[in-house]
């Protein structure tokens, strides 16, 4: 059964820092890895979807990497912002034989920006 | 377009009550999903659907039907609710079940039973 797991479970940095989030998964025949972040009490944003295929993607001020061969992702937060607090959540995508399976989810990696 | 869109936001129900949470997306997505997120837990997938007409079960679906009559609408009913369904539920959409597909997810229900 795949496992996602996030590290650390909680950060507290100063603003404009750079920073990295990390997600380990243990089954590497994934289709794709997602990074969604989740503000208190709403609903989830993706952030950026890596295909299995793909070593990284780029958004902005993020950039997130995939090594499907050793299960890991990481996400990178270059120059903090106050507003970049929230829950930053990983999760990986999984097609079973039998059907189209939904994301398996690490536990998220809470991150305050002190400003 | 509104997204995905999640009714109620907020419902409270005595252990052995139904209902039904609503979910809606106005993207003309093919693949919608529901899943309930607790304290301490990730996500965790309750019921999918790959189109209209179809759907099947995740991780946890023990307690919950769905159903699937256009694509639009998926909503998720509580049969006989029970505290342990005490989560909040969240609704999900992508244009299918491709690798290359974003999910968009709703804004969530928070539901206590009592």
């Amino acid at each position: 059964k795949q496992e996602v797991t996030q590290i650390p479970a909680a950060l507290s940095v100063p603003e404009g820092e750079n920073l990295v989030l990390n997600c380990s998964f243990t089954d590497s025949a994934i289709y794709n890895l997602q990074w969604f972040r989740q503000d208190p009490g709403k609903g989830l944003t993706s952030l950026l979807l890596i295909q299995s295929s793909q070593r990284e993607q780029t958004s902005g001020r993020l950039n997130a990497s995939l090594d499907k061969s050793s299960g890991r992702s990481t996400l990178y937060i270059a120059a903090s912002q106050p507003g970049d607090s929230a829950t930053y959540l990983c999760a990986v995508k999984v097609y079973s034989g039998g059907g189209a399976d939904g994301l398996t989810f690490g536990k998220g990696t809470h991150l305050i920006i002190q400003p | 377009n509104a997204g995905v869109t999640q009714t109620p936001k907020f419902q409270v129900l005595k252990t052995g009550q139904s209902m039904t949470l609503q979910c809606a997306q106005d993207m003309n997505h093919e693949y919608m999903s529901w899943y309930r997120q607790d304290p301490g837990m990730g996500l965790r997938l309750i019921h999918y659907s790959v189109g209209a007409g179809i759907t099947d079960q995740g991780e946890v679906p023990n307690g919950y039907n769905v159903s699937r009559s256009t694509t639009e609408d998926f909503p998720l009913r509580l049969l006989s609710a029970a505290p342990s369904q005490t989560s909040v539920y969240f609704c999900a959409s992508s244009y299918s079940a491709a690798s290359t597909d974003t999910q968009y997810f709703g804004p969530g229900t928070r539901l206590t039973v009592l």
